[in-house]
């Protein structure tokens, strides 16, 4: 398979906790955005690479989460000190290069936050 | 504020019928405006996008139609089946603000047998 990929699935964690979410996009794909959607409504922005500089960040994204892509492939979005208010599924999408023409974002199957 | 406005929030329509779902925008910047599908645990995938160059596009039994002077657009299911049964998303975007999509907020669809 060859879509997104996105590790854990499935997250339970206490408050107060850190956690990472782990984003594997097209191999090809050097653009690459992470969402948040909470039940019942649709994805949120929170920010996006452009190979491995974070170009623009949402004001949904406090202090207490980061993002990284490091070697411009993979990316991690970690949360700390998580609150009750951060369960959610957290979609990571990636894109091919502007050059492309495409605007088209292929979402990964999103790891679901649960904070107890 | 909501940049993109969807309604119905929820659709039931019978096996063969017409779905229709719309959307509404107010930033003329928009430039790229497409439709997901999403069923429970999934990600998004995309089904049709359009520009606003274009006032219509179809693929297969799913048509956009795009109004600009009004900043509407919407999403036509032709023969709607039961597998058709989902939440659909429209967005927008503009491609040189790095095309982060804004999503409106979801319309559930139940197609009845």
């Amino acid at each position: 398979d060859t879509g997104v990929s996105q590790d854990p699935r499935h997250k339970i964690t206490k408050r107060g906790q850190n956690v990472t979410f782990r984003c594997d996009p097209i191999s090809e794909h050097n653009r690459l955005y992470w969402y948040r959607q909470t039940l019942g409504q649709g994805p949120e922005f929170l920010t996006y690479f452009q190979n491995e500089a974070q170009l623009e960040k949402s004001r949904l994204l406090s202090d207490r989460f980061s993002a990284e892509r490091p070697k411009g492939s993979f990316s991690t979005l970690e949360i700390q000190r998580t609150e009750q208010g951060d369960s959610a599924m957290y979609l990571c999408a990636s894109s091919p290069p502007v050059a492309s023409g495409s605007d088209e974002q292929f979402f990964g199957p999103g790891t679901r936050l649960t904070v107890l | 504020q909501q940049q993109v406005k969807q309604s119905p929030q929820s659709l039931i329509v019978q096996k063969g019928g017409i779905s229709i779902i719309n959307c509404a925008y107010e930033n003329t910047a928009f430039d790229y405006f497409p439709w997901y599908q999403q069923f429970p645990g999934k990600g998004p995938a995309l089904l049709i996008a359009i520009r606003p160059d274009v006032s219509e596009k179809k693929e297969g039994r799913f048509t956009i139609s795009f109004n600009k002077s009004a900043k509407q657009f919407s999403l036509h299911i032709m023969d709607s089946q039961p597998g058709d049964s989902a939440t659909y998303f429209c967005a927008a975007s503009i491609r040189y603000n790095f095309n982060k999509f804004y999503f409106g907020s979801g319309t559930k669809l139940n197609v009845k047998p």
